[in-house]
């Protein structure tokens, strides 16, 4: 069990519609970390938090995507409007546990598919 | 740019067979290196985590070894079993310790009993 536990699993909306993916941590860590997957791409970073605080964004698509750590244990990544190329799976990942050894290791939740028709 | 490649794509054996798989990156300035398995619809779970100044890990029937300055990384896997069947990704960690994993796309093993 990695301790990230995403919601929704699976989601199926229309070009247009706002989507809120949500990733809750077990406890707190120092570092989330969002990620996206196609068949196409592959894994890409999307953002990661240090410290609830937004390090690199520079993989986030466009202005429609954006996303938050309001705190150590919960993120949301939203997307508006959505368009049927944003489909994808969404992954949330984290690093050590706070106070927990630092050796770069990630933990990823089991993602969320997101459908955009 | 970090770039990360995986080869083969994809890779079917039959059960007992021993095998690997490689991963090469193209800037050796790396603080680590990690292997994770996908199974389909599910997350990434890690194997094996090298951290730059190590060669090689080991985990059961798994090794993986890293070689820094030719930019390459193996991942062994011994007497293959069904259960192995999965995707198989390479990702390496381009800062210290809480920084992004830039990751390959992956190869895709089926080992038939």
């Amino acid at each position: 069990d990695a301790g990230v536990i995403q919601s929704p699993r699976h989601e199926v909306t229309e070009m247009g519609q706002e989507v809120t993916l949500r990733c809750k941590l077990i406890s707190g860590h120092n570092s989330l970390f969002w990620y996206r997957q196609t068949m196409m791409r592959g894994l890409e970073l999307l953002i990661y938090f240090n410290n609830n605080v937004p390090i690199d964004d520079s993989g986030m698509p466009e202005d429609r995507f954006s996303a938050k750590m309001p705190n150590a244990s919960f993120s949301t990544l939203k997307i508006q409007p959505s368009e049927p190329r944003d489909s994808a799976v969404y992954f949330c990942a984290r690093g050590p546990a706070r106070g927990g050894r630092v050796t770069g290791e990630l933990f990823f939740g089991e993602g969320s598919r997101l459908t955009v028709l | 740019k970090q770039e990360v490649t995986q080869i083969p794509a994809a890779l079917s054996v039959p059960e007992g067979e021993n095998l690997v798989l490689n991963c090469s990156f193209t800037d050796s300035a790396i603080y680590n290196l990690q292997w994770f398995r996908q199974d389909p619809g599910k997350g990434l779970t890690s194997l094996l985590l090298i951290q730059s100044s190590q060669r090689e890990q080991t985990s059961g029937r798994l090794n993986a070894s890293l070689d820094k300055s030719s930019g390459r990384s193996t991942l062994y896997i011994a007497a293959s079993q069904p259960g192995d069947s999965a995707t198989y990704l390479c990702a390496v960690s381009i800062g210290q310790a809480g920084t992004a994993l830039i990751f390959g796309k992956g190869t895709t093993l089926s080992v038939s009993s």
